[in-house]
């Protein structure tokens, strides 16, 4: 069935650090790839996205890389904070309206 | 996004009890999800709604149901809840005249069944 894969599960980097999380998507149908962070007691919110046709997008210190042919799309976050310290779900978006979610990686950004 | 609102935001109850959850959005969108979120499991679709008269099961429906009483509101019931419904609950909205990616999630609902 439809899935996707998350890994790492949690993640510790040095502020100043590179951290790096990979999503493998099961469904070869899936259009847009959505990432979002979600704080301690906080609700998921939207950091950035990619779609099909697009092999890497960035934004200041993030960005997201595609690989249609292997099903692979990755996070990228250069010169940690320690307000990056979160929990980072990717997402795939099959069709016109669902959204298989990852199961999440807990990024600790270590002063 | 204090444009998507969820009471209560923290409930607790017992086997067998019913109970809703409220959703409310002044964003004007038009899609309206549930989800629940369970630890190491990340967030599952329960339904989705396009439009007033459109309502939809996601992938964990069963022993849920939901009413769509207007466009900015969505509301989520347990017709009897039983311990494993326990989770968080988050509602989420998204605009398809903007191409209906992106999702703007509520705060959630932190649900307890004893």
């Amino acid at each position: 069935g439809e899935n996707v894969e998350q890994h790492p599960s949690t993640l510790s980097v040095q502020e100043g650090d590179s951290a790096v999380i990979k999503c493998t998507y099961s469904d070869s149908a899936s259009n847009y790839f959505p990432w979002y962070k979600q704080e301690l007691g906080k609700r998921p919110q939207l950091i950035i996205d990619i779609r099909s046709n697009v092999g890497e997008k960035k934004d200041q210190r993030i960005a997201v890389t595609l690989n249609k042919t292997a099903k692979h799309f990755s996070l990228h976050i250069t010169e940690t904070q320690p307000e990056d310290s979160a929990v980072y779900f990717c997402a795939a978006r099959p069709g016109t309206y669902k959204y298989i979610f990852g199961t999440g990686t807990r990024l600790k950004v270590l002063a | 996004d204090a444009d998507v609102t969820q009471t209560p935001r923290n409930r607790i109850t017992k086997t067998g009890k019913r109970i809703m959850l409220e959703c409310s959005q002044t964003k004007g969108h038009d899609r309206m999800y549930w989800y629940r979120q369970d630890p190491g499991l990340g967030l599952r679709l329960i339904y989705y709604s396009f439009d007033v008269k459109d309502i939809n099961k996601g992938e964990i429906s069963d022993g849920y149901s939901v009413s769509r009483q207007a466009q900015a509101k969505f509301s989520l019931s347990l017709e009897s809840a039983i311990p494993n419904q326990t989770a968080l609950y988050f509602c989420a909205t998204s605009d398809a005249r903007a191409g209906g990616e992106t999702q703007y999630f509520g705060p959630g609902t932190r649900l307890l069944v004893l």
